[in-house]
């Protein structure tokens, strides 16, 4: 299995709610990571998880939290979005922080009204 | 901070060669990789160049010039199927190594 799964596909939400994106990979990989792309831009990396630990927060607001419960999981908090933060949101893993070959799972198409 | 600057448009003809460059500046620079994007779907990798040199892997071929923070990724025989957006992205060092990508570069291939 060389696939790095993400739930939901798409998601729209208003400013209030609160709303998780969800990242699985079955590979061994023990480091994963958020991305965020704008339309036309590339992407951007938002935070880094080695062995379940956040390594990197690329000083991203608080709105955005993640969590790692595990090595296969990865999840991303939404509380209070502000339409600006629509966006492909992408996960990737790979074995290691040191390793260069990236997986990125399909992303989640999120927009905030 | 990083900064990578490539051609934000290339068209080439099916069949043809196309090279697409990658110039950055950096601090604690460990390697230049390539990903391939397809418009609404995920980045995937396509190689990668930590010494300075050519990397083959069959009809892609990526370049890395250290001394002049220069890179290039090569397609061969173009298909129709290459068109796409491909992004330089910039691994530098650390306790962590962080991924930075370039402006991206969107190819299209013309019958």
């Amino acid at each position: 299995d060389t696939e790095v799964t993400q739930t939901p596909k798409h998601l729209v939400m208003g400013m209030t709610n609160k709303k998780s994106l969800k990242c699985e990979q079955h590979m061994g990989h023990r480091a994963m990571y958020w991305y965020k792309q704008k339309a036309k831009k590339p992407p951007e990396l938002m935070f880094v998880y080695s062995y379940e630990k956040l390594s990197i927060n690329e000083s991203v607001p608080s709105r955005f939290s993640p969590e790692c419960p595990n090595s296969s999981l990865l999840n991303l908090h939404l509380h209070a979005l502000q339409p600006e933060d629509s966006a492909l949101y992408l996960c990737a893993s790979s074995q290691t922080t040191t390793s260069q070959h990236w997986f990125f799972g399909p992303g989640t198409r999120l927009t905030v009204l | 901070g990083q900064s990578l600057e490539q051609p934000s448009e290339v068209t080439a003809v099916e069949g043809a060669i196309v090279q697409i460059n990658c110039t950055y500046q950096t601090s604690g620079f460990y390697g230049l990789s390539w990903y391939q994007q397809h418009d609404g779907g995920a980045p995937t990798f396509l190689s990668y160049n930590a010494l300075d040199g050519l990397e083959e892997t069959g009809r892609f071929s990526s370049f890395l010039s250290r001394s002049d923070s220069y890179g290039y990724l090569l397609l061969q025989e173009l298909q129709m199927k290459d068109s796409a957006s491909y992004f330089c992205a910039v691994t530098v060092g650390g306790g962590y190594q962080k991924v930075t990508f370039g402006t991206g570069t969107k190819l299209q291939v013309i019958p």
